[in-house]
């Protein structure tokens, strides 16, 4: 099935880190992808994993990836006040030369002074 | 490069009207999406094509949604006849998509649609 999930908000003292979490149901997804929204505009790809691989650093973010639990997560380190958003977790799935991507609901990060 | 474009950025129509939605993608991306955005969720993929030959319009309400990519770049999204629960952001996205390439989609801004 086609299901990806991700609890609602999230909120978070600056400076601290934070964590969001996302379940996905296909295996046989190729990638992942955490995207971020802010206000009025559209979605901008913050990272991305392969499948094969269990974690990816770049910068502040970390992705891990537990592909047994299908349970994917981004942590964020030293969160800032640029960083509120909404945060969506997706997952690709690959056919000919396209592919899908299936996002989730999305987490609104918000942080706290 | 230059993003890709969308207009308008926002509609208000009453119901039973119609409206259309454009979307130029960045150069050189074979495939384009449209999505539809309700408030409190996540972008839903509407329609997929690669080129101007259509990928995916599993999820579009084909009774009043229509959609086109004339020479397989711009595309046209449009709604006839508009309901209320037709009030969302419709999202353009588009992206390379040649092997090896990741499958990162491009967003536009969007168009907020109001249907009232």
């Amino acid at each position: 099935g086609e299901d990806v999930e991700q609890s609602l908000f999230l909120s978070v003292r600056e400076g601290d880190s934070s964590v969001i979490n996302c379940t996905y149901t296909d295996s046989s997804s190729t990638y992942l992808y955490w995207y971020k929204q802010e206000p009025g505009a559209g979605l901008q790809l913050l990272t991305y994993i392969f499948s094969n691989m269990d974690m990816k650093q770049d910068q502040r973010l970390t992705v891990l990836l537990n592909k047994k639990d299908k349970h994917l997560s981004l942590r964020i380190a030293d969160t800032q006040t640029g960083d509120s958003a909404i945060y969506f977790c997706a997952e690709s799935k690959a056919y000919s030369s396209a592919s899908k991507i299936i996002f989730g609901s999305g987490t609104r990060l918000s942080i706290r002074p | 490069e230059a993003g890709v474009a969308q207009s308008p950025r926002y509609k208000i129509i009453e119901k039973r009207q119609s409206v259309a939605f454009w979307c130029n993608p960045i150069s050189g991306h074979a495939t384009l999406y449209w999505y539809q955005q309700i408030l409190g969720q996540g972008p839903k993929l509407l329609i997929q094509f690669q080129n101007n030959g259509v990928v995916d319009d599993s999820q579009l309400p084909k009774d009043r949604f229509s959609a086109e990519r004339l020479k397989g770049v711009d595309s046209t999204l449009k709604i006839q006849p508009a309901k209320l629960e037709d009030s969302a952001v419709y999202l353009c996205a588009s992206s390379l998509d040649r092997r090896g390439s990741y499958g990162e989609q491009y967003f536009g801004p969007g168009t907020r649609l109001t249907v009232t």
